[in-house]
């Protein structure tokens, strides 16, 4: 199966700094990879996504960036916010026709005012 | 407006009591999925289900099962309550089409006396 490691668990920055979590996986037949927001008492919200034909994407202040062969992807948040205070999930998905997401364990962000 | 609901979306209630998670939803989506979670932790896939009849056991041990008799809906069920299993259970669904992401309903917080 998959396995995939989210890091670091939780990080502080000051408002205006950047924030990056990252995320390796282990099945290269990983081609989607998608991020997820979770905003205290509420549902994961999709906030961007990459498939594996596409190195970089970005959307306003977030981007993500993949390495297919090291593995590894990171979300990125330029001039951070506090309502961008939340925990981050990534997730990989398998090329096949299950739809099964494998998610890293959070990365909870705290930004100070 | 096309989403996924929940039902109840708070629950306390006694030891050894029956319990149905109403699942719904009017995307149109064939795959639906079942995650435990406590609040802002991993999010732990239960069951999933690829279509009408179909199910199978997430990677996380669960006393609880599921059914999919129609496409739109997806109950959970425990036959018998336990403090064990306070939590909060959030379910998914996503399009047939390989690479989609998954929407989430609001979740159910289950607390168990």
């Amino acid at each position: 199966g998959e396995n995939v490691e989210q890091h670091p668990s939780t990080l502080s920055v000051q408002e205006g700094d950047s924030a990056v979590i990252k995320c390796t996986y282990s099945d290269s037949a990983s081609n989607y990879f998608p991020w997820y927001k979770q905003e205290l008492g509420k549902r994961p919200q999709l906030i961007i996504d990459i498939r594996s034909n596409v190195g970089e994407k970005k959307d306003q202040r977030i981007a993500v960036t993949l390495n297919k062969t090291a593995k590894h992807f990171s979300l990125h948040i330029t001039e951070t916010q506090p309502e961008d205070s939340a925990v981050y999930f990534c997730a990989a998905i398998k090329r096949d026709n299950f739809n099964k997401f494998y998610f890293g364990s959070g990365t909870k962000l705290n930004v100070k005012p | 407006e096309a989403d996924i609901y929940q039902t109840p979306r708070y629950l306390v209630i006694g030891t050894g009591k029956k319990i149905t998670l109403e699942c719904s939803q009017t995307m149109g989506h064939d795959k639906m999925y079942w995650y435990q979670q406590d609040p802002g932790m991993e999010l732990h896939l239960i069951h999933y289900s690829y279509g009408v009849n179909s199910t199978e056991k997430g990677d996380l041990s669960s006393e609880s099962t599921v059914s999919r008799i129609r496409t739109e809906h997806f109950p959970l069920t425990l036959e018998s309550a336990r403090p064990s299993h306070t939590s909060q259970y959030l379910c998914a669904s996503s399009s047939g089409v390989r690479n989609q992401p998954q929407h989430f309903g609001d979740g159910t917080r289950l607390s168990i006396l």
